[in-house]
């Protein structure tokens, strides 16, 4: 089991350009979530997917878009990204279809800069 | 608002000491209280609690929560370098809700 695995690990953008952070898991899971990691602020989810064709809003949505294309992967947006989209970027899919109430398992993260 | 706050915010300390790490929260319809270890990449789980006054424990680790005052803590005994690593707690609340704290950071010297 590679259990959660992210796709770029870094990647820089000019602001403006647009790009999408891929996520897999091979565990089976229903939930899945993305989070950001700022220094200071802690992780702060963004969006999750509590089971398969349904995504909710987390805390800081602003500026981003998901897609949970099948079971196994949950992909997020970028349309137009800005400097304050520099930050590290986990994944994370837990059993569950209850979401955000049991153990939660996280990827090796994306660190984006962006200028 | 609803806050998780974690203190400290950094702790040195030498092996074997023993450490506490606190965890309050503030939330609406609080469900649980989760504590993960980052080291220099993912947060690992370490444990899910969700009944007052029930400890967990994993080896050198334990915690317990104190749904009463609020918070929660984790202790480690006997440290080791290898548990320098930033400690992060979140609590769970309403139906589909999470908030992590800031962490506290670790490290241990020989």
């Amino acid at each position: 089991n590679a259990g959660v695995t992210q796709t770029p690990k870094f990647q820089v953008l000019k602001t403006g350009q647009s790009m999408t952070l891929q996520c897999a898991q091979d565990m089976n899971h229903n939930s899945m979530y993305w989070y950001r990691q700022d220094p200071g602020m802690g992780l702060r989810l963004i969006y999750y997917s509590a089971s398969e064709g349904t995504t909710d809003k987390g805390e800081v949505p602003n500026g981003y878009n998901v897609s949970r294309l099948n079971k196994r992967e949950f992909s997020l947006r970028l349309e137009s990204a800005a400097p304050s989209q520099t930050s590290v970027y986990f994944c994370a899919s837990s059993e569950q279809t209850s979401p955000l109430s049991e153990t939660q398992y996280f990827g090796p993260g994306t660190r984006l800069l962006v200028l | 608002e609803d806050k998780v706050v974690q203190s400290p915010l950094s702790l040195v300390v030498h092996e074997g000491d023993t450490v506490t790490l606190n965890c309050s929260y503030e939330v609406t319809n609080f469900r649980s209280l989760l504590w993960y270890k980052q080291e220099k990449k993912a947060p690992t789980f370490l444990f899910m609690l969700t009944s007052s006054g029930i400890e967990k424990k994993s080896g050198r680790l334990s915690s317990i929560l104190d749904k009463k005052e609020l918070f929660s803590i984790l202790n480690i005994t006997a440290t080791q370098t290898g548990d320098s690593a930033v400690y992060l707690c979140a609590a769970v609340y309403n139906t589909d809700k999470l908030i992590f704290g800031t962490g506290t950071r670790l490290q241990v010297f020989p």
